[in-house]
């Protein structure tokens, strides 16, 4: 199994740039979201969806967007990159619903530098 | 809202030592407790979570942490740590209500090193 994929593993971008990080899980869950994390700081959620069509925002959404068109894909969009968005993100799914709790799965993280 | 306080940022100690990492949470309703383990250049993985019944859970290489209530704390215990333990590990919180289950607060995280 694949698990959790995230592309690109590095990513440098210019003040004002777009990019898109995609995320590709093939474990079939229906919980996927986006965590950055920076030192000191642990892992804050940006945005997080429950199912293909559902989204909603965590604690530092602004500057990002994130759309759930498929079960598999979960991308976050940077419309306009800022310095302050340099981090390591890292995408998470996990199954959800009622029953027995399921812990999350991590990608490998995309490491994005705003200069 | 809940929130995760790991009180040492790094812990160095020497390989057969023992060591404790500690992780204080805040929350108004009960929760699931989680240590993640993050070697370098990866992604976080589960080294073991707190659901319900026993308060003293293991995980498979040896680590165990005990979930208690009355001090709000779910330290990570290990009795001999090798130098394949160095890495950096964080404690998560989540409340058990539906529709919040899977956002997990973590804590700012603790680097592990183990020297020879």
């Amino acid at each position: 199994n694949a698990g959790v994929t995230q592309t690109p593993k590095f990513q440098v971008l210019k003040t004002g740039q777009s990019m898109t990080l995609q995320c590709a899980q093939d474990m079939n869950h229906e919980y996927m979201s986006w965590y950055r994390q920076d030192p000191g700081m642990g892992l804050r959620l940006i945005h997080y969806s429950v199912g293909a069509g559902i989204t909603d925002q965590g604690e530092v959404p602004n500057g990002y967007n994130v759309s759930r068109s498929t079960t598999e894909d979960f991308p976050l969009r940077l419309l306009s990159a800022a310095p302050s968005q340099t981090s390591v993100y890292f995408c998470a799914s996990s199954y959800y619903g009622s029953g027995t709790y399921s812990p999350l799965h991590f990608g490998n993280g995309t490491r994005l530098t705003v200069t | 809202a809940q929130s995760v306080t790991q009180l040492d940022s790094q812990v160095p100690v020497f390989e057969e030592a023992p060591v404790e990492l500690r992780c204080n949470y805040s929350s108004s309703v009960s929760v699931y407790l989680f240590w993640y383990v993050q070697y370098p250049n990866q992604g976080l993985q589960l080294l073991l979570k707190y659901l319900s019944g026993s308060t003293l859970v293991k995980s498979i290489n040896g680590f165990e942490a005990e979930f208690n209530k009355s001090q709000t704390s779910f330290h990570l215990r290990k009795p001999s740590v090798h130098i394949s333990d160095t890495a950096e590990y964080f404690c998560a919180v989540t409340s058990i209500s539906s529709g919040s289950a899977r956002q997990l607060t973590f804590g700012s995280g603790t680097q592990l090193t183990v020297l020879p």
